[in-house]
């Protein structure tokens, strides 16, 4: 199975801000990785796939970027409601893995 | 727009079997593959069981395989997975997902207790 490594596992920031959050694959899975927010009481939603393809309606101050093993997911210019947990997921081959999780919390 | 609303979950006893249900509308259910994915208290996202649009193909997790069944039923829209030989490790929030290669839609989730 691809195990995927997400750093850092929490995160604090302030409203205007920008951070970046990682994700590492045990193998290459080329560009094939997707990021997700969860939020409570919310369904989970998908914010980039294919490793830098924003899903439609996904804000423009999400970015990602990467290939091969190491990917990165960057937030500028920090809302309110970006605040939540993250999930990288890479979608290259079965059995689908998830990283661990990144908390982004308010500073 | 999509909407996928899971049903079906609770608390039942390890060995006993259950089996979810999940309502899509808002989109051509028979286009999609559709999957399966849980995520214990405290714990991350893991993948459960994929089935291809017409329901031909079926994937699961190890873990899973021989125990769980991922169908479909296109003219109702709905998604099934039927648990059986539960195990307290099952205990988990169940999401049913769109999936093409990715998870595209979420359903909000519904809870499997697994205990005595």
């Amino acid at each position: 199975d691809v195990q995927m490594t997400q750093s850092p596992s929490n995160l604090a920031a302030s409203p205007g801000e920008s951070v970046s959050i990682n994700c590492k694959a045990s193998k290459s899975i080329s560009k094939y990785l997707a990021w997700f927010q969860q939020k409570p009481g919310k369904a989970n939603k998908l914010l980039i796939y294919s490793g830098s393809t924003l899903q439609s309606g996904t804000p423009s101050r999400f970015s990602g970027s990467g290939s091969g093993t190491d990917f990165t997911l960057t937030l500028r210019n920090l809302e309110p409601e970006d605040f939540g947990l993250y999930y990288c997921q890479q979608h290259s081959e079965y059995p689908w893995t998830f990283g661990g999780g990144t908390k982004l919390e308010l500073k | 727009e999509v909407q996928l609303v899971e049903s079906g979950g609770g608390l039942v006893q390890p060995g006993r079997s259950m089996k979810l249900s999940c309502a899509a509308s808002g989109f051509t259910f028979s286009n999609y593959g559709m999957a399966w994915v849980r995520q214990a208290p405290t714990k991350g996202l893991e993948w459960v069981a994929t089935i291809s649009y017409d329901g031909s193909n079926t994937y699961y997790r190890d873990s899973v395989k021989g125990r769980f069944t991922i169908s479909r039923d296109n003219p109702k829209s709905t998604l099934y997975l039927q648990m059986n030989s539960l195990r307290s490790e099952d205990t988990a929030t169940y999401y049913c997902t769109r999936q093409t290669w990715y998870f595209d839609y979420w359903g909000q989730g519904v809870m499997v207790t697994v205990s005595s």
